[in-house]
């Protein structure tokens, strides 16, 4: 099945920096989706990206669809505690194959 | 904001007995999905569901698992004898003919 790699696994950043993290598969997507998820929680999505090359911004995140359609990033800038949780790429072609996940902790 | 709900938020079962899982999908939209969370792991797609009848599903979602939109509102999951691998976050989501789509808060299941 179509498989999505996640990087990093974790990362454990001060408050105030900025974050990345990406996705890459190899199987092309129509659409590029970043959800987060809080503890005991369904994933909510942040930002969706409809076309090769898109560049989304949502507040202090951004999001990049893949020229090549098989890759996305993350980014989040000026980090602050409530940024804590599981940020998770997901690739749709009908159903959404999701990354494994990348767990942001933030050291006050 | 409309949203998709679920029901119940947990739910504990002996292994061998059925459960139901019900979610309410965001009212004007018409795909619907399952998927599964274990614990410490990615979600994973069960199945998708669109026009009365399955589009798709995963081999997860084999013949012990079904799903049903009795009326106009809900739209569930049947495990008709749970396993121990069963134990997990059931999520349901739903979308629009656009393609994204919105999530459920979690059933979390607990087979024992």
């Amino acid at each position: 099945g179509q498989q999505l790699n996640q990087s990093p696994q974790s990362m454990f950043i001060q408050e105030g920096e900025d974050v990345s993290m990406n996705c890459t598969s190899s199987s092309i997507f129509n659409t590029w989706l970043w959800y987060k998820q809080e503890p005991g929680e369904g994933p909510v999505l942040l930002i969706a990206l409809y076309k090769a090359g898109e560049l989304t911004s949502n507040g202090r995140l951004t999001a990049q669809f893949g020229i090549t359609r098989k890759d996305s990033f993350l980014n989040i800038s000026a980090s602050i505690p409530s940024d804590v949780g599981i940020y998770f790429c997901a690739g749709q072609k009908r159903k959404l194959t999701f990354g494994t996940g990348t767990r942001l902790t933030i050291i006050p | 904001e409309p949203e998709v709900t679920q029901t119940p938020s947990h739910q504990v079962t002996q292994m061998g007995q059925e459960v139901i899982l019900r979610c309410v999908p965001i009212s004007n939209h018409l795909y619907f999905y399952w998927y599964r969370q274990i614990l410490g792991q990615k979600v994973e797609f069960l199945v998708s569901f669109y026009n009365n009848e399955i589009s798709e599903k995963s081999e997860i979602f084999d013949d012990q698992f079904s799903v049903e939109r009795p009326d106009g509102s809900n739209f569930t999951l049947k495990i008709r004898s749970t396993k121990l691998e069963d134990s997990a976050m059931y999520f349901c989501a739903s979308r629009t003919a656009q393609e994204t789509q919105y999530f459920g808060p979690g059933t979390r299941l607990l087979v024992l």
